[in-house]
């Protein structure tokens, strides 16, 4: 059973609009989630996070959402750029588990000029 | 200041050949990970080392071994590759083993197995 779920594989923008990449989990131990952007033949890199004691975390263009209630997290992007064509993971973790993360299955943002 | 680094980024193998997956850091990180992502899915954790001398299996640790070689290598070695284990593999690090930090991940080593 998939624990964390990035239900669409892909989403198309138009540059300047909204980008909103959804996230839903079902372990309530969870209580660090993170967001992590990978370019093709590139690693993932840390894009930003948000602990399970907030509901919004805000860096720059990228803002964090997180409905406990709910299991659901969700990336804003605004406004979206060309270099933000990449896939997005969600990852989550709990301060019981050894720092190991549990990934979905990834989005792939296109954002057209 | 490289990061983590992962060698060789690109492999092929024919099946039951043996091989090992290097990976090392250089930012004194006490806990290391090797995932495996295949086409269209998340990263799937293989092994992981919560501090140099102890590992510990993840969630698809069967036809895999590791070593924890010293703090900065963890490797990830096939001892008779199947071509059910061609993938990407990414090894990752963190300071310790507290929740809240994210992983800082190599490039990867794309492994193909016929």
């Amino acid at each position: 059973d998939q624990q964390v779920k990035q239900n669409s594989p892909s989403l198309s923008v138009q540059e300047g609009r909204i980008s909103i990449l959804n996230c839903d989990y079902t372990n309530s131990m969870f209580d660090y989630f993170l967001w992590y952007k990978k370019y093709p033949a590139e690693g993932p890199t840390f894009l930003i996070s948000i602990s399970s004691i907030k509901d919004k975390n805000e860096d720059g263009r990228f803002t964090v959402f997180l409905n406990k209630s709910a299991k659901h997290l969700s990336l804003h992007i605004v406004p979206s750029q060309p270099g933000d064509s990449a896939v997005y993971f969600c990852a989550a973790s709990s301060n019981t588990n050894a720092g190991k993360s549990t990934f979905g299955d990834g989005t792939t943002l296109t954002v057209k000029p | 200041n490289a990061g983590v680094t992962q060698t060789p980024k690109f492999q092929v193998l024919k099946t039951g050949q043996s091989m090992t997956l290097q990976c090392a850091q250089d930012m004194n990180h006490n806990s290391m990970y090797w995932y495996r992502q295949d086409p269209g899915m998340g990263l799937r954790l293989i092994y992981y080392s919560a501090s140099e001398g102890t590992t510990d299996k993840g969630e698809v640790p069967n036809g895999y071994n590791v070593s924890r070689l010293n703090k900065r290598e963890f490797s990830l070695r096939l001892e008779s590759a199947a071509p059910s284990q061609t993938s990407v593999y990414f090894c990752a690090s963190i300071t310790g083993t507290g929740s809240a930090q994210p992983q800082h991940f190599g490039d990867g080593t794309r492994l193909s197995i016929l």
